[in-house]
């Protein structure tokens, strides 16, 4: 069973607007989320992170939103760049609120998204 | 700044085999976690290991194991090797006191 859900495959997005990924978890033990982008033949590169304790956290072009009562968050970014052509993982961990270090994380499938000049 | 460092990048081994994947997490960094990524796939979590000691284990499977040296660098030990186990593998560290992962490059790990 997938915990975490990233439902859209891939995204197409002009340069210049705004492109949203989405992503959904079921299991409520989770209190600490991530995005990752993935470039072919790279590792996972972290992008921005959010505690459950917050609902929204931002650096520079990226903004991501936790709506933990829809066990759902996104990401934005704005405005898209053609280097942001990459695929985005979604990624969620718990343990971190007991205080016993994070847990493996569970990654989505991932949202490939493309950037259109 | 220093990243996560995997070896070899590339490994070719035939069915029933073993292979040893290494990884030097960033220097302070006292959590290692294993991932496989098949084609296609998400990453999936294996194991982790926090201050040398097994911390959290996922999907590895049995002919899988790993350990974290003394000086914080992991191993990871695949014997009877099948075709299925033909998949990126990669490595991340962490601060124990944080989520945020950071990612190796990865082996990529190709069974004939």
């Amino acid at each position: 069973d997938q915990q975490v859900k990233q439902n859209s495959p891939s995204l197409s997005v002009q340069e210049g607007r705004i492109s949203i990924l989405n992503c959904d978890y079921t299991n409520s033990m989770f209190d600490y989320f991530l995005w990752y982008k993935k470039y072919p033949a790279e590792g996972p590169t972290f992008l921005i992170s959010i505690s459950s304790i917050k609902d929204k956290n931002e650096d520079g072009r990226f903004t991501v939103f936790l709506n933990k009562s829809a066990k759902h968050l996104s990401l934005h970014i704005v405005p898209s760049q053609p280097g942001d052509s990459a695929v985005y993982f979604c990624a969620a961990s718990a343990g971190l609120s007991s205080g016993g270090g994070a847990d493996g994380l569970t990654f989505g499938k991932g949202t490939h998204l493309i950037i259109q000049p | 700044a220093a990243g996560v460092i995997q070896s070899p990048r590339h490994l070719i081994k035939e069915k029933r085999e073993t292979a040893t994947l290494k990884c030097y997490p960033i220097p302070r960094h006292d959590t290692v976690y294993w991932y496989q990524q098949g084609p296609g796939q998400d990453p999936q979590f294996l194991i982790s290991f926090y201050e040398k000691m097994q911390s959290d284990k996922g999907s590895i499977p049995d002919r899988f194991s790993a350990q974290q040296f003394s000086d914080y660098h992991s191993e990871l030990n695949m014997s009877s090797l099948e075709l299925g186990d033909s998949a990126l593998y990669f490595c991340a560290s962490s601060l124990a006191s944080r989520a945020e992962a950071f990612f190796g490059q990865g082996t990529r790990l190709t069974v004939v």
